[in-house]
């Protein structure tokens, strides 16, 4: 079983759809979780940290639930802009551990 | 700028050869990190730096990979006698703690032809 799995995509919604991207974990020691983007041929970038009591930030939306070792990450009003490859990254000790990540792509 | 900045960014060589890619992290991180993307795939860890610790170099996929930090900033990966399936984006970060993101450079397209 891979670290980290995530939904396979490709996502391909309209404008204006919400989008939820899921991701498990295997290592239950890992304490710190984030969602970064990669736009195609770019390097990634963080979209944002996930703690445990969930958090938001705009349209964006993520939660953690360590008991079931998953982490989610929801779009609201998908813009064309959002479109991107979505890395789940999950950090058990020192080192950060990607996903294979999703591809979401907005259409107008 | 103040970000992770990589050089070359692009490399082409020739099978054989031995190649030299170049990391400055942001100043003040301890911690940096080298990845591999090959086409279409995902990031692929490669070796890991913290501070003065013995780097945890379990990623690296032969003896032909190597990489060393001098005074705890500038990294450079080293990979021996290049092969084809060597070919990818070679990314580097630096994160400054141990709950912090990680930040990337723009990465070294690397072709073995």
């Amino acid at each position: 079983r891979k670290e980290v799995e995530q939904d396979p995509g490709p996502f391909n919604v309209p404008e204006g759809a919400t989008v939820a991207f899921n991701c498990t974990y295997s290592n239950s020691a890992s304490q710190s979780f984030f969602w970064y983007r990669q736009d195609c041929r770019k390097e990634p970038k963080l979209l944002m940290s996930v703690y445990s009591s969930g958090n938001e930030d705009g349209r964006f939306t993520a939660q953690l639930n360590r008991a079931s070792q998953y982490i989610s990450l929801l779009i609201r009003d998908s813009k064309l802009s959002d479109s991107a490859t979505y890395l789940c990254v999950v950090k058990p000790w020192q080192n950060f551990v990607f996903g294979p990540g999703t591809r979401l792509s907005v259409l107008p | 700028g103040a970000g992770v900045s990589q050089s070359p960014s692009n490399k082409v060589t020739e099978k054989g050869k031995d190649v030299e890619l170049r990391c400055d992290p942001i100043s003040g991180h301890t911690a940096l990190y080298w990845y591999r993307q090959s086409l279409g795939q995902g990031l692929e860890f490669l070796i890991y730096f913290q501070g003065n610790s013995a780097p945890d170099k379990s990623g690296l996929p032969s003896d032909r990979f190597s990489a060393e930090r001098t005074g705890g900033s500038v990294s450079t990966l080293t990979i021996q006698r290049t092969q084809q399936e060597d070919s990818a984006v070679y990314l580097c970060a630096s994160s400054p703690g141990t709950e912090s993101e990680a930040f990337f450079g723009q990465g070294t397209r690397l072709t073995v032809v």
